[in-house]
């Protein structure tokens, strides 16, 4: 089956840095990439995907690039805020079972 | 509209006794999702349903775990003869249908076992 594997486990950053947040996979069959951010005691919700066929997406201050011949993605924060501080989920499948990587706890520092 | 349902919020039941989670998803969602997040921890895959069906139960954690659906929308989790380990937060998503549709999830049950 599908191994999803997330780094790092926690990052610290300062207000106004950027965050990269990279997950590997190792089924060449998965084509979704969601990212979920997850904040303490509430529910994961989706931030961005990619799709096997797109090589990068970006959403404002939030980008999502794919390299499927190495079988990695990443998530990228520009401009963090205090608010961005979280718990960041990547996932990967193939259509049905969704693999979850084991989270990033990011701290924004103001 | 009204987003995935999940009930109770929180669950406190003593080792041994069955405890039975529910969850209502978004309405017109035929995949339905079933997740375990210990404190601290990554998201468990569980079980998925299209419509009323669980074509591989191979992530329910032991045979104490079941789940169904029926009418293609209200899922049960149940967990027989509840362990200490069992103790988590039960999320369950939902989506439209497969192949990478975006997953929405319920605000999950805590559970004590005691």
């Amino acid at each position: 089956g599908e191994n999803v594997e997330q780094h790092p486990s926690t990052l610290s950053v300062q207000e106004g840095d950027s965050a990269v947040i990279k997950c590997t996979y190792s089924d060449s069959a998965s084509n979704y990439f969601p990212w979920y951010k997850q904040e303490l005691g509430k529910r994961p919700q989706l931030i961005i995907d990619i799709r096997s066929n797109v090589g990068e997406k970006k959403d404002q201050r939030i980008a999502v690039t794919l390299n499927k011949t190495a079988k990695h993605f990443s998530l990228h924060i520009t401009e963090t805020q205090p608010e961005d501080s979280a718990v960041y989920f990547c996932a990967a499948t193939t259509g049905n079972q969704f693999y979850f990587g084991t989270g990033t706890s990011l701290t924004v520092i103001p | 509209g009204a987003g995935v349902s999940q009930s109770p919020s929180n669950k406190v039941t003593e080792k041994g006794k069955d405890v039975e989670l529910r969850c209502d998803p978004i309405s017109g969602h035929t995949a339905l999702y079933w997740y375990r997040q210990s404190l601290g921890q990554g998201l468990e895959f569980l079980i998925y349903f299209q419509g009323n069906s669980a074509p591989d139960k191979s992530g329910l954690p032991s045979d104490r775990f079941s789940a169904e659906r029926t009418g293609g929308s209200v899922s049960t989790l149940t967990i027989q003869r509840t362990q200490q380990e069992d103790s988590a937060v039960y999320l369950c998503a939902s989506s439209v249908g497969f192949g990478g549709d975006t997953q929405y999830f319920g605000p999950g049950t805590r559970l004590t076992v005691l």
